[in-house]
């Protein structure tokens, strides 16, 4: 299993552009949610997804949108990037019965908003 | 907002020593999770606490729970150079599946 896979690795975008994220999951989890990483603030929800159709918002979730056509992928876009979505973007999922449970990270994606 | 926040910010000790780092909470809470960010990478789960737990095990880990106090600790024995990285505490609350992430605690082990 290759368990979270996110793609790209490192983006460099200009004020204004748009963008998708990508997230894929091969462990058949329910739970897939997108996490931002800032120095000295931990790991901020934006969204998350409890199985294909749903989605609701994290902590964050402006200038960002995301959708769950299928159990295995997870997508977030950003509308129009701004300086302030310059960031470490992390995928997650889990089996999520009940509550979020063990979640399983992606390596991440370094996004540059110029 | 953070649900978590760890303590202290940041740890050095020589290798073979203990490292212990604590969590303090707001809310009333489900389970507490632990995790290990190494630089650039993603986060691994360490250990999941429920709050009905108060104290737990994994190799060289040990975890307690004090929920009257909102507060957790993490304790890594006889520490290594591979655990040179960085621990975040994360809870959820009950049918809520917003994992929320304290800030962390950088650990370096000198060899």
């Amino acid at each position: 299993n290759a368990g979270v896979t996110q793609t790209p690795k490192f983006q460099v975008l200009k004020t204004g552009q748009s963008m998708t994220l990508q997230c894929a999951q091969d462990m058949n989890h329910e739970y897939m949610s997108w996490y931002r990483q800032d120095p000295g603030m931990g790991l901020r929800l934006i969204h998350y997804s409890v199985g294909a159709g749903i989605t609701d918002q994290g902590e964050v979730p402006n200038g960002y949108n995301v959708s769950r056509s299928t159990t295995e992928d997870f997508p977030l876009r950003l509308l129009s990037a701004a300086p302030s979505q310059t960031s470490v973007y992390f995928c997650a999922s889990s089996v999520g019965t009940a509550n979020t449970g063990e979640l399983f990270f992606g390596e991440g994606s370094r996004l540059t908003v110029l | 907002s953070q649900q978590g926040e760890e303590d202290p910010q940041a740890l050095s000790i020589q290798e073979g020593e203990n490292a212990t780092m604590n969590c303090s909470y707001k809310t009333s809470i489900n389970n507490l999770q632990w995790y290990r960010q190494n630089s650039g990478r993603g986060l691994v789960h360490l250990i999941l606490i429920r709050s009905n737990e108060r104290e737990k095990h994994s190799g060289r880990l040990r975890v307690t729970l004090d929920t009257s106090k909102k507060s957790s600790s993490l304790l890594i024995t006889a520490s290594r150079a591979a655990d040179t990285a960085s621990y975040f505490c994360a809870t959820d609350r009950s049918n809520d599946y917003k994992l929320s992430f304290g800030a962390g605690t950088t650990v370096t082990v000198r060899a």
